[in-house]
């Protein structure tokens, strides 16, 4: 079946020390995001390519990137994770061209940050 | 810019309870109209959706209908079971997506 993976289910890193995440798709979509959510919290839209453009929210923090070296794998780094980067991230895709903006979600990656 | 608000939770019900939902949107044009579901521990499916003015959508027993007179597309399930027991997100739709809180409904056996 065609789908979003995201690896590791759950990562654990130590405050500081980089860490990735990353997602895999094999719905050949041209649009890949990356959201964050708190415990309870809204899914927050981080960052998202169409196609090769990165598009970064203004409120992301720059300790925060993303790499998509092809269409179907897309990375998130945390550079330096501080305590308040422990969270849900959650990958997801879209074709919009096919399906009006309806977005496929991974099964997300939790972080925890020790 | 465009923008949802949804009812805020929980929602506790009994199963096999009536469930409403509310969402009411605001944008310009007539943007094509999303319900999500997030499990617990789990990222975020779709539940449903509904591209145009009078559609309705559904799936798994839940229904929700784009009403632009109202600017609404509340969710709505006749009998809810356990399993239900999940976050329900009505997101804007368009490129940038943006979700609200969700609404976290709990069902009782």
């Amino acid at each position: 079946d065609a789908m979003v993976i995201q690896n590791p289910r759950y990562q654990v890193t130590q405050f500081g020390k980089p860490v990735t995440l990353s997602c895999s798709q094999t719905l050949n979509h041209n649009v890949m995001y990356w959201y964050q959510q708190k415990s309870s919290q809204a899914p927050k839209l981080l960052f998202h390519y169409y196609d090769k453009d990165f598009n970064n929210e203004a409120d992301t923090p720059d300790n925060f990137q993303s790499r998509r070296p092809n269409t179907s794998f897309c990375f998130l780094d945390i550079r330096s994770p501080g305590l308040g980067d422990a969270a849900m991230y959650l990958c997801a895709t879209s074709r919009p061209e096919a399906s009006l903006y309806e977005q496929y979600f991974g099964p997300g990656t939790r972080l925890t940050v020790t | 810019g465009d923008s949802v608000t949804q009812m805020e939770g929980p929602v506790t019900l009994s199963e096999e309870a009536f469930l409403t939902i509310n969402c009411t949107y605001t944008a310009t044009g007539y943007p094509s109209l999303f319900w999500y579901v997030q499990y617990p521990g789990e990222g975020l499916q779709l539940l449903l959706k509904a591209t145009k003015a009078d559609d309705k959508g559904s799936n798994k027993g839940f229904e929700a209908t784009y009403r632009k007179e109202t600017t609404s597309f509340h969710l709505e399930k006749g009998s809810v079971q356990v399993s239900d027991s999940a976050v329900y997100f009505c997101p804007t739709g368009g490129f940038k997506t943006i979700f609200g809180a969700g609404t976290r409904l709990f069902v009782k056996a």
